[in-house]
Order: C-alpha cells, then sequence, then structure tokens
C-alpha cells in the first residue's frame, strides 16, 4: 500500500490564482481531511470527509473548496490564492482512529 | 466543543535525561488519545496511542498515561536520544473528530 498520496510537494502561486492539491489513499478509509501547518504552529481543520459524497467545513474553511467523487480522492481546491494561505498543507486519513498523513505539500503564495 | 491543550511549547532536555509533555483535554465523551511526532519537514506520525479504558501504555522508551477524571493524558520519554529531537503533538477525538494541541519543540541537548 502506498498510504496517503499528496502532489505536489511544492508549489507557488501568484495572487489571484487558483489550483488544485490532489490527495488519494489506498486504503479504503471512509474519513479523509485537509490540514494546514504555519511555521511553528499546530495543526488547523479545514475541510473533512466522512464518505464518498459528503464533505463538512473545519476550524479554516474559507477559501478552500472540496469534493468526493470516490472513497480514494479527496482534492482541495485554492479558489484565488492569497499570500495568507502560504502554508504546508497535509492530506489525512483516517481508519479505527488512527490518522495516516500524505508527505505534504509546502505552498507558497507570492 | 473540544479543546485540547499542550505544555510546555518547548522543552530541552539533557541527552539520557527524560521528558514529559503534558495535555488536557475538555470534553469527556473523548475516548481516544493519540501523540504524534513531527520530525522537521516530515509529515506528523502516530508514536503511541491510548483509549479511555486504560490508564496507561509503554512501548520501550515512550510511555503515556491517562487520568479520564482530570482530564489529562502525559507523554513520557525516557533515556532520550538525539533522534527525539522533534515537534510532539497530543490530540483527543471522540470517534470522528481529531482535536490537536498546538505541540511541544522537544531539544535534546548532548
Amino acid at each position: 500500500n502506498a498510504g496517503v498520496t499528496q502532489t505536489p510537494k511544492f508549489q507557488v502561486l501568484k495572487t489571484g490564482q487558483s489550483m488544485t492539491l490532489q490527495c488519494a489513499q489506498d486504503m479504503n478509509h471512509e474519513y479523509m481531511s485537509w490540514y494546514r501547518q504555519d511555521p511553528g504552529m499546530g495543526l488547523r481543520l479545514i475541510h473533512y470527509s466522512v464518505g464518498a459524497g459528503i464533505t463538512d467545513q473545519g476550524e479554516v474553511p474559507n477559501g478552500y473548496n472540496v469534493s468526493r467523487s470516490t472513497t480514494e480522492d479527496f482534492p482541495l481546491r485554492l479558489l484565488s490564492a492569497a499570500p495568507s494561505q502560504t502554508s504546508v498543507y497535509f492530506c489525512a486519513s483516517k481508519a479505527r482512529s488512527v490518522t495516516f498523513f500524505g508527505q505534504g505539500t509546502r505552498l507558497t503564495v507570492v | 466543543g473540544e479543546n485540547v491543550e499542550q505544555h510546555p511549547s518547548t522543552l530541552s532536555v539533557q541527552e539520557g535525561d527524560s521528558a514529559v509533555i503534558k495535555c488536557t483535554y475538555s470534553d469527556s465523551a473523548s475516548n481516544y488519545f493519540p501523540w504524534y511526532k513531527q520530525e522537521l519537514g516530515k509529515r506528523p506520525q502516530l508514536i503511541i496511542d491510548i483509549r479511555s479504558n486504560v490508564g496507561e501504555k509503554k512501548d520501550q522508551r515512550i510511555a503515556v498515561t491517562l487520568n479520564k477524571t482530570a482530564k489529562h493524558f502525559s507523554l513520557h520519554i525516557t533515556e532520550t536520544q538525539p533522534e527525539d529531537s522533534a515537534v510532539y503533538f497530543c490530540a483527543a477525538s471522540n470517534d470522528y473528530q481529531l482535536i490537536w494541541g498546538a505541540g511541544t519543540k522537544l531539544i535534546i541537548k548532548p
């Protein structure tokens, strides 16, 4: 199993651009989520999904959209990038309480 | 909702000494308490977890204790080594939502 796979690993965007961060898991987990981690800070929940077709907002959802058309994929869309969205983004999936993280995407918005 | 507080934010110990990180939670319905280790530039990884029906769990040099009455749990690392240097996160879960502490930066002094 590859686990949780995120792409890209690094991305630079200009203010106002949009992009999609990809996330896929091959563990058949129902629960998936997206976090952002700012320098020296903890993890803040952006959006989560408890199964295909179901998504909900976390602590910091503004400026982000998600969809969950399949169990495996949970993409995160930045609608109009802002410098405040410069962060490291982690996708995660969970089964039986244990959360597994992807390797992260380091996003810089200039 | 659940709130998790983690202390200290930074902990510096001499190599070979013990380190203790403490977390408190607010929701008595929380029943799962994991600890994650995040090395610089890497993803958080689960190092140990405990469920609410257990008071203590050990895995080699790492142990976690849980006091449900006081709503606090602690991570204990004995005989610290340089590779223990990292940021450690506690979390509390009530089946779906995982609420994270702010993290503790552990520094092992040679």
